[in-house]
């Protein structure tokens, strides 16, 4: 079992749609960080989350600590949303390295 | 743009070579970190350096050796390539450790 897990695997939305992806983990974390990797293959750094909640323009991030899981969601989604979402578990026994699910392939269509 | 950089973008080479990635943290970061992502595998950790030092290792084949210069850019040696080599290979940076991760654009390695 990975440490990390994700669902779903693929999400097909209409435009405008409200999206969630979730991200379970299995061990003890100091912080969760959800990536996004763009078709061409760049990745960028969307949240880092210790507690509670983010957000930035229509992307939010949630993250409960005692059930070990987190929720990224997308509001109003767009095509240009369309990439592939990664969650990624940081600290405890993993230090400060990155584990990492294994995504959530989005594609919003027009 | 992240501030991270890694060249080449892209290499093509043969099973048995050796190639060198470079990577260049933002200004003023200490740790780089080194991942692999292969379609079967996902997005895998391989080694982190801090300030120079090695911080920690995770699944980097005996093959694969990493080293930060005093400037703080980082090089890793991938030797006797094989074709299961082939991958993107990422590297980020961070301030100190535990916090966001900056990644470059990965240079992208294939074996024939």
């Amino acid at each position: 079992k990975n440490e990390v897990e994700q669902s779903p695997q693929n999400l097909t939305a209409q435009e405008g749609e409200f999206i969630t992806i979730n991200c379970s983990y299995s061990v003890g974390i100091s912080a969760l960080h959800w990536l996004q990797q763009h078709p061409g293959g760049g990745i960028v750094s969307l949240f880092m989350l210790s507690s509670g909640k983010k957000k930035h323009g229509r992307l939010i991030a949630t993250i409960n600590i005692q059930e070990k899981h987190s929720s990224l969601h997308i509001t109003a989604s767009h095509p240009r949303d369309s990439a592939v979402y990664i969650c990624a578990a940081q600290g405890g026994s993993s230090g400060d390295k990155l584990t990492f699910g294994t995504g959530t392939r989005l594609a919003v269509r027009p | 743009d992240s501030g991270v950089t890694q060249t080449p973008k892209h290499l093509i080479t043969a099973t048995g070579q050796r190639v060198t990635l470079r990577c260049s943290p933002r200004s003023g970061d200490l740790s780089v970190y080194w991942y692999q992502q292969s379609l079967d595998q996902g997005l895998q950790f391989l080694i982190q350096y801090y300030n120079g030092e090695e911080r920690a290792k995770g699944n980097i084949l005996e093959r694969f050796s990493a080293q930060q210069f005093p400037d703080l850019h980082s090089e890793l040696n991938l030797s006797s390539l094989e074709l299961g080599d082939s991958a993107l290979y990422f590297c980020a940076s961070s301030p100190r450790g535990r916090e966001t991760q900056y990644f470059g654009p990965g240079t992208r390695l294939l074996v024939l």
